[in-house]
């Protein structure tokens, strides 16, 4: 069964660094998702995207993170200077359509720690 | 807004035995999904059954049923026949046509099946 990957499993960066976290949507899905969960808490919204552009993102999703799709399988999320508070375990999704009757595929996570 | 609520933030239940986790939500958009994912101890989140807001029966899969309560904005999920491997987070999350991009979580439940 296609899945959703995601590399690295576990990122460890100090304060002020740039990350990179990578993912592998289902092949013939066209909508991606970041999400967030910091530890013991909910799932939030980050950012999705669509036809190589961002169509929605969260409050949260300011101008330290940006989205990509490098190539026609990379969908990558960049957080350009780490803040403790990013630490966090980030999930991209992926879904072959917008409508809200489709479920949205999760990878296993990049649990990021920021030092 | 607070839109999707889960009130237990821990659940105990016998194995074998069916158990209930809660979930309401609140929205103005006439149609929209809700899902049920898991999330066990490695963290990653597990689709495991979709109710539409337009649909007439309860949605079943497996051991997995949603009790969908239209008018009173309620999906709950219950489990039946609970076992072991059901010890885990469950989260309730919608998707609304109209806002149909990202997906909204609800706090979750920890749920906790006992031999």
């Amino acid at each position: 069964e296609p899945e959703v990957t995601q590399t690295p499993s576990h990122q460890v960066t100090q304060m002020g660094q740039e990350v990179i976290l990578r993912c592998v949507p289902i092949s013939n899905h066209l909508y991606f998702y970041w999400y967030r969960q910091i530890l013991g808490q909910k799932v939030e919204f980050l950012v999705s995207f669509y036809n190589n552009e961002i169509s929605e993102k969260s409050e949260i999703f300011d101008d330290q993170f940006s989205v990509e799709r490098p190539d026609g399988s990379n969908f990558t999320l960049k957080i350009r200077s780490t803040k403790l508070e990013d630490s966090a375990m980030y999930f991209c999704a992926s879904s072959e359509e917008g409508r809200a009757s489709y479920e949205q595929y999760f990878g296993p996570g990049t649990r990021l720690t920021v030092t | 807004a607070q839109k999707i609520t889960q009130t237990q933030p821990g659940m105990f239940v016998q194995e074998k035995e069916a158990v209930t986790l809660d979930c309401t939500y609140d929205t103005s958009d006439p149609s929209y999904g809700l899902f049920w994912y898991k999330q066990p101890s490695s963290g990653e989140m597990i689709f495991l059954i979709y109710q539409g807001s337009y649909d007439q029966q309860n949605a079943t899969e497996g051991r997995y049923s949603l009790n969908f309560q239209k008018a009173r904005k309620s999906a709950n999920l219950v489990i039946s026949a609970s076992q072991l491997g059901d010890s885990a987070m469950y989260f309730c999350a919608m998707r609304e046509v109209y806002n149909n991009n990202d997906m909204r979580f609800g706090a979750g439940t920890r749920l906790t099946v006992k031999p």
